[in-house]
């Protein structure tokens, strides 16, 4: 079971916005910055959002992030079908002073 | 370009150990916190270990802790892991990653990532 929660699966259809949750607590997304990884079929992860919002260079802005109290979002915007991968948050934890990952949520656009 | 290649991975038997080694390019290697994190057949992301710029700070997640060492060698550009006493629990792909953005290493995103190197531990 991961520390941070996420929705097993997500879905929509080309062109639609999707919103991915990640819950956490006060040890962890209540206190440090929570990250987003893309992950394609049989590829390593990419970085998608850091420091909760930021884009690295290359991102499309179709991906955005937000954090409010010990819970964090990921939303794609203008869903292509490129975006079908497994998605994780991650933040560092506090209080067992490791990185902690949320169990991922597997994106399909229908 | 910026770079990170693991090596080592390959088939152990329980209880026995393997290191694995991680070649940077591409970036001043000696500036950025270094972590591992696998992924077990089929399974999540889970974080291993980190370690600062300069060696001295070193953490773990305490499934490894005890078991697994981290290491860099910053003349070389490359990290280590240390894998003792394996468990078949381990069986992963190991990837290395670059810690970026953060300043310090509670706010490190991974923002380069290795391949991956295949590590089963099975008798």
């Amino acid at each position: 079971q991961s520390v941070l929660t996420q929705p097993p699966s997500a879905s929509g259809t080309p062109g639609q916005r999707v919103t991915i949750s990640c819950s956490g607590s006060s040890s962890n997304i209540g206190s440090n910055t929570v990250n987003w990884y893309q992950q394609l079929p049989g590829t390593a992860p990419k970085l998608l959002i850091y420091s909760n919002n930021q884009r690295p260079s290359g991102v499309p802005d179709r991906f955005s992030g937000s954090k409010s109290g010990t819970s964090a979002s990921l939303a794609i915007s203008g869903l292509q079908s490129e975006d079908e991968a497994d998605y994780y948050c991650a933040a560092w934890d506090d209080s067992l002073n490791v990185v902690v990952f949320g169990g991922g949520t597997k994106l399909t656009v229908l | 370009q910026v770079q990170l290649v693991e090596s080592g991975g390959g088939v152990v038997q329980p209880g026995r150990s393997l290191r694995l080694s991680c070649a940077a390019s591409g970036f001043t290697f000696s500036s950025y916190a270094m972590h591992w994190v696998r992924q077990a057949p089929g399974k999540g992301l889970e974080w291993v270990a980190v370690i600062s710029y300069d060696g001295s700070n070193k953490y773990y997640a305490d499934s490894v802790k005890g078991r697994f060492t981290i290491s860099r060698d910053n003349s070389k550009n490359t990290l280590y892991l240390q894998m003792n006493s394996l468990r078949a629990e381990d069986t992963a792909v190991y990837y290395c990653a670059r810690g970026n953005f953060g300043g310090v290493i509670v706010d490190d995103a991974f923002d380069i990532w290795g391949q991956g190197t295949m590590v089963t531990v099975s008798s």
